[in-house]
């Protein structure tokens, strides 16, 4: 039982590269959750998917694009990188309702650093 | 007023010391309430979890909510060294759609 997985666990980028982070969880959740965390800044929720085949905007969602491929996968695209997106990447996976008590389980994180 | 706040920190601790986090929120409608524990480079990792009134106890770690004041706390007893990391605040609802709002986080040092 991994939990939730990510990857890469790092890259450099250089501004206006495109690149899509991963996003897997095997606990069968509903929710998956796609945050970036910046000093000072706390945890940003960047989009988020409350069930296969929804995606919604979060806090912060210019310049990123989401996919839920699946019951999965989550998967969080920059279409053309620029330094203020230079941040560590979590996403998240959450079941609701009678299946799950809403506990919300991270990743390990994506460093990126777009020059 | 911010949904969730956090007494920003930083803290230091010698070891031994009782540690009190604590948060406030202003939506009485939250249901949940979770403490995670974030090493240095890491993700945060769920800690306690809860969604009543009163404490609940795990170890060293015992979390306090007080829904009529608005207020959770986590308290570490005999805190440690490797106790040192951010704590973060986490409240949520219980729609189908609803999200964590997280505090921003504090840093605690454990001083050996």
């Amino acid at each position: 039982n991994a939990g939730v997985t990510q990857t890469p666990k790092f890259q450099v980028l250089k501004t206006g590269q495109s690149m899509t982070l991963q996003c897997a969880q095997d606990m069968n959740h509903n929710s998956m959750y796609w945050y970036r965390q910046d000093p000072g800044m706390g945890l940003r929720l960047i989009y988020y998917s409350a069930s296969e085949g929804t995606t919604d905007k979060g806090e912060v969602p210019n310049g990123y694009n989401v996919s839920r491929l699946n019951k999965r996968e989550f998967s969080l695209r920059l279409e053309s990188a620029a330094p203020s997106q230079t941040s560590v990447y979590f996403c998240a996976s959450r079941q609701m309702g009678l299946a799950g008590r809403g506990e919300q389980f991270f990743g390990p994180g994506t460093r990126l650093t777009v020059l | 007023q911010k949904e969730v706040e956090q007494d920003p920190g930083p803290l230091s601790v010698p070891e031994g010391a009782i540690v009190s986090l604590n948060c406030t929120y202003s939506n009485s409608a939250f249901q949940y309430f979770m403490w995670y524990r974030q090493y240095s480079r890491k993700g945060p990792e769920l800690l306690m979890y809860t969604y009543s009134s009163g404490n609940k106890e795990d170890g060293r770690f015992t979390a306090q909510v007080d829904k009529s004041s608005k207020y959770i706390s986590l308290f570490i007893r005999d805190s440690q060294p490797s106790d040192s990391a951010t704590y973060l605040c986490a409240i949520g609802g219980t729609g189908a759609n609803s999200k964590l709002t997280f505090g921003k986080g504090i840093t605690l040092s454990v001083r050996p």
